[in-house]
């Protein structure tokens, strides 16, 4: 069957530092691939997205590259802000499925001042 | 936003009693889900619909049954309530399977605690 994996964290990191969380999938086939982000209290709000392989996502300065070549989709950010803590998760969707995304377990992201 | 209600927020029962969570979309999207959040485990998938009464189970559908009699609506009912069945429980619309339009759109979960 089709899996996203991401690690789960917490990952603390300093205010302007460089993000990296990772995701790599398993499909049969070509998902669109997105990221969400989860607020405390919060419901899910998608992040980004890309649909196709090589298709860049961005969005609030996060950006992720969809690579075929190494099932991933990894989540960048140049310099992130104490607003950016906050719970990421990795989803695909395969195309035609009525049964929605598959998403990764979750990464606990933590911004210190 | 999109506009997706659901309710109730936040409910405390006991084991054994049947819960009703409704969810309420005003975007006329064909597609709807019930997902449950817990720690260690992410989202899962509990049922989904793909149209008025047409349903389908997802991969943690044990203990849980739903109807959609509008296309607004969608229930999710736990007919007797255990403690394992305390979560979050998330409903999410998307407007087709594929492309720029694939994409789920989340409300902002219903809380359950089943003593």
């Amino acid at each position: 069957g089709n899996s996203v994996t991401q690690m789960e964290g917490p990952v603390t990191l300093s205010e302007e530092a460089f993000l990296t969380i990772n995701c790599t999938y398993t499909a049969t086939g070509y998902p669109s691939l997105f990221w969400y982000v989860q607020y405390p209290g919060e419901g899910l709000q998608l992040l980004l997205k890309a649909t196709k392989a090589d298709d860049k996502g961005s969005n609030k300065g996060f950006e992720a590259t969809y690579r075929k070549e190494t099932t991933s989709f990894h989540l960048e950010k140049g310099s992130v802000q104490v607003s950016d803590s906050a719970v990421y998760f990795c989803a695909l969707r395969m195309g035609g499925g009525a049964d929605g995304l598959t998403f990764g377990k979750g990464t606990h992201l933590i911004i210190q001042p | 936003d999109a506009g997706i209600t659901q309710s109730p927020r936040h409910k405390v029962t006991e084991t054994g009693t049947p819960v009703t969570l409704r969810c309420h979309q005003t975007e006329n999207h064909r597609y709807m889900y019930w997902y449950r959040q817990d720690p260690g485990h992410g989202l899962r998938l509990i049922h989904y619909s793909y149209g008025v009464k047409d349903t389908d189970k997802g991969e943690v559908s044990d203990g849980y049954s739903v109807s959609r009699s509008k296309t607004e609506d969608f229930l999710l009912t736990l007919e007797s309530a255990t403690s394992s069945q305390t979560s979050v429980y998330f409903c999410a619309i998307s407007e087709s399977t594929t492309g720029n339009t694939g994409e789920l759109f989340f409300g902002e979960g219903s809380r359950l605690t089943v003593l």
